[in-house]
C-alpha cells in the first residue's frame, strides 16, 4: 500500500540553526500538508500546498517557515532560525483529490531544538 | 474558530467495549475522522464518516454521529491490548485542513 514517508525520523539542532524536513507524499496525491504536535498537545495545522503554492496557512506558520516542492516527489518544510519552542513532532500529509478526502499521514519527524 | 474536544483518558479491560467521545463546533464539517497514534509513531487513519451519515461500521469499529449535537463517538468492540493508543478525533475545514482534538489515551488492561 502506498504511504507517505518522511526523513529524518529524528533531528537535533541548535537554536538559531536552519532545518529542512523532508516528505515524499503518495505519488498521485495533489494536496500536501504540514502539521506539528508539541509533546502532550494536540496536532496543529501549519500549512497546505496545492499546485505549487500555499493554499492556506495558520498563525503558527510565520516568516520563519517556508515550504517547497523542489521536484516531482519531495515536499519540504524549512525553518530558517529554529527556536526552542519549535521542538515538536512534524507530520506531513497528503490527499488524493478524487473521491473521499482522506488525509494520509507520514510517520513524522521529531525535532529537538537545544 | 473551530474546536474539537475529547476526554483525555479511558481505561478498559481486555474484551470490553470502549467508547471514545468527541464534540466539535464547525457545523460545516464535511468529514469527521478518527486517527490512532501508537507511542512514538505517526497518525494512522482508522475510519471516517461523512456528515450526512449517522453511523458507520467497520469490523470492530462503530462510528456514531449526532450532527444536531455535534457529537461523534468511536466504539471499539472486544477491545484488545493492541488497541492501547491515543485516539484523535478530527474534522475538516478550509482546503481539507484538519482540526484535531487533544486526543484520548486508551489504556487496555489484560
Amino acid at each position: 500500500e502506498p504511504e507517505v514517508t518522511q526523513t529524518p525520523s529524528h533531528q537535533v539542532t541548535q537554536m538559531g540553526q536552519e532545518v529542512i524536513l523532508r516528505c515524499v507524499p503518495i505519488s498521485n496525491h495533489l494536496y500536501f500538508y504540514w502539521y506539528r504536535q508539541i509533546l502532550g498537545q494536540k496536532v496543529e495545522f501549519l500549512v497546505s500546498f496545492y499546485n505549487n503554492e500555499i493554499s492556506e496557512k495558520s498563525e503558527i506558520f510565520d516568516d520563519q517557515f517556508s515550504v517547497e516542492r523542489p521536484d516531482g516527489s519531495n515536499f519540504t518544510l524549512k525553518i530558517r532560525s529554529t527556536k526552542l519552542e519549535d521542538s515538536a513532532m512534524y507530520f506531513c500529509a497528503s490527499i488524493v483529490l478524487a473521491g473521499i478526502e482522506t488525509q494520509y499521514f507520514g510517520p513524522g519527524t521529531r525535532l529537538l531544538v537545544l | 474558530g473551530e474546536d474539537v474536544e475529547q476526554s483525555l483518558f479511558l481505561s478498559v479491560r481486555e474484551g470490553d467495549s470502549s467508547v471514545i467521545n468527541c464534540t466539535y463546533t464547525d457545523s460545516s464539517s464535511t468529514y469527521l475522522y478518527w486517527y490512532k497514534q501508537e507511542p512514538g509513531a505517526g497518525l494512522q487513519l482508522l475510519t471516517y464518516i461523512f456528515s450526512n451519515m449517522d453511523m458507520k461500521q467497520d469490523q470492530r469499529l462503530t462510528v456514531l454521529l449526532n450532527k444536531k449535537d455535534k457529537h461523534l463517538s468511536l466504539r471499539i468492540a472486544d477491545t484488545q491490548t493492541g488497541d492501547s493508543a491515543i485516539y484523535f478525533c478530527a474534522e475538516n475545514s478550509g482546503y481539507s485542513t484538519l482540526t484535531f482534538g487533544k486526543g484520548t489515551m486508551l489504556l487496555v488492561s489484560p
